[in-house]
């Protein structure tokens, strides 16, 4: 069966550590994966997009990596702060048709001083 | 800039009521749209989704329906409730219909059926 899995468990860090989630997946081929940003209750935010021809994504202290032979992509954050605490969900494209996004359940990060 | 707006942000339903939830889109024309739920705990859930006006497909079957009838305007329906429809409910849209476009969410709804 098809599955997106990113660590239900919440990772806590201390603030200036670097944060990394992982998001894994069985029986996809997604030509995209992208990394969103949810706050509690509020609507996810997108933060990054890698294709599946590239090995990494760099935006500001944010870096995703992408390996299609492994099928998984890690996140991270780098000195990481407090305002970082949310939930990240990563979430798969698929090609063709419409903008078909399947979504991960997220990881919770919460970022101590 | 492109704005979205949806509504309303909390509601709570008998069961067997009926339901609308309203969206629409600014600064934008002829944009994918979609309605996802959230459960506690869980993914993001595609319910429906729309590439123009009177053009839905459904992902889930469900108690629930949509409808565009403006280019910019996404509606969530249902004619009667069920416990099961609670949750958080997100529109949101996205510029192009290939893969790999971003997508924007709005506030979301959160409906509650007692």
């Amino acid at each position: 069966s098809q599955k997106i899995e990113q660590n239900s468990e919440a990772l806590n860090i201390q603030e200036g550590k670097t944060a990394t989630l992982t998001c894994n997946y069985t029986n996809y081929s997604p030509a995209y994966l992208q990394w969103y940003r949810q706050d509690p209750g509020r609507g996810p935010v997108f933060l990054l997009l890698i294709r599946e021809n590239e090995k990494e994504k760099r935006k500001e202290r944010l870096k995703v990596t992408f390996d299609t032979t492994l099928k998984q992509s890690l996140f991270h954050i780098t000195a990481s702060q407090p305002a970082d605490s949310a939930t990240y969900l990563c979430a798969l494209s698929l090609s063709g048709g419409y903008n078909k996004l399947i979504f991960g359940a997220g990881t919770r990060l919460a970022v101590h001083p | 800039s492109q704005t979205i707006h949806q509504w309303p942000a909390t509601l709570v339903q008998p069961v067997g009521s009926p339901l609308s939830l309203e969206c629409t889109v600014e600064g934008t024309s002829n944009p994918n749209l979609y309605w996802y739920r959230q459960a506690a705990g869980r993914g993001l859930q595609l319910l429906f989704y729309s590439v123009g006006i009177g053009q839905i497909s459904s992902e889930v079957p469900q108690n629930l329906s949509a409808s565009r009838p403006q280019d910019r305007q996404f509606i969530l329906s249902s004619k009667k409730l069920l416990l099961s429809d609670s949750g958080f409910y997100l529109c949101a849209w996205s510029r192009e219909r290939g893969a790999g476009n971003t997508i924007y969410f709005g506030e979301g709804s959160w409906l509650t059926v007692v």
